[in-house]
């Protein structure tokens, strides 16, 4: 069965970077685009962008151009989003999804000093 | 950018009561997903391109609409559809979700 894995929960401090993972199994990763997306109480469900994990073409949303970047690592199925400079407002879960049916259980990301 | 406007925000609904949200779209769109959301889990799709029922999903649900104008129904309130429901526009980037409704029972 189809399965996304994510990355635990992450503390990090004002100004840092953090890199988020997504693991694949049950299907063949390179077929499918791998889309990441933020949750907060304040904005809601947020798209952030997409990778192509076969040819490695991405699609930002514009509000996230500068702040995510994502990759994917087909030798092990896995899909990464870094995320710079970070403030207060990057405090989120962050889901990475095959769209619409598969969604990885969301990774927690907590800014703070 | 495709903007999304649900409504109501909230509603509280008896069980057996009829549910209808709606969701108004900036522009046309031709494809409309809508999510259930339950406390401290991940979006689950609920129904696929308007008005078609993701896998196990109770009959009492459906979708319709076209265009602008998008609504998510449940004939049957359930104390197991207590939740939050979203709307989802896959027409354009970037793809873009409705604020939510949470649905309660009375």
């Amino acid at each position: 069965q189809v399965q996304l894995q994510q990355s635990g929960a992450e503390l990090v401090r004002p100004g840092a970077s953090v890199t988020l993972s997504c693991k694949a199994s049950g299907y063949t990763f390179t077929d499918y685009e791998m889309h990441w997306v933020k949750q907060t109480p304040v904005h809601g469900l947020e798209w952030i962008g997409a990778i192509d994990p076969e040819t490695g073409g991405t699609a930002y949303n514009q509000k996230f151009k500068g702040k995510a970047t994502l990759t994917a690592d087909k030798s092990s199925s896995t899909a990464y989003m870094e995320l710079r400079s970070l403030t207060s407002e990057d405090s989120a879960v962050y889901y990475c999804t095959r769209f619409s049916a598969y969604w990885g259980q969301g990774t927690l990301v907590t800014v703070s000093a | 950018e495709i903007l999304l406007t649900q409504s109501p925000a909230i509603i509280a609904a008896s069980p057996g009561e009829k549910v209808t949200i709606t969701c108004s779209a900036s522009s046309s769109v031709s494809y409309m997903n809508w999510y259930q959301q339950k406390p401290g889990s991940s979006p689950k799709i609920w129904i696929y391109g308007i008005s078609n029922l993701a896998s196990g999903v109770p009959a009492r649900f459906s979708g319709s609409g076209s265009g602008t104008s998008f609504s998510f129904t449940i004939n049957s309130m359930e104390a197991e559809d207590v939740a939050t429901y979203y709307c989802q526009q896959r027409s354009s980037y970037p793809l873009t979700f409705g604020a939510g409704t949470k649905l309660e029972l009375k």
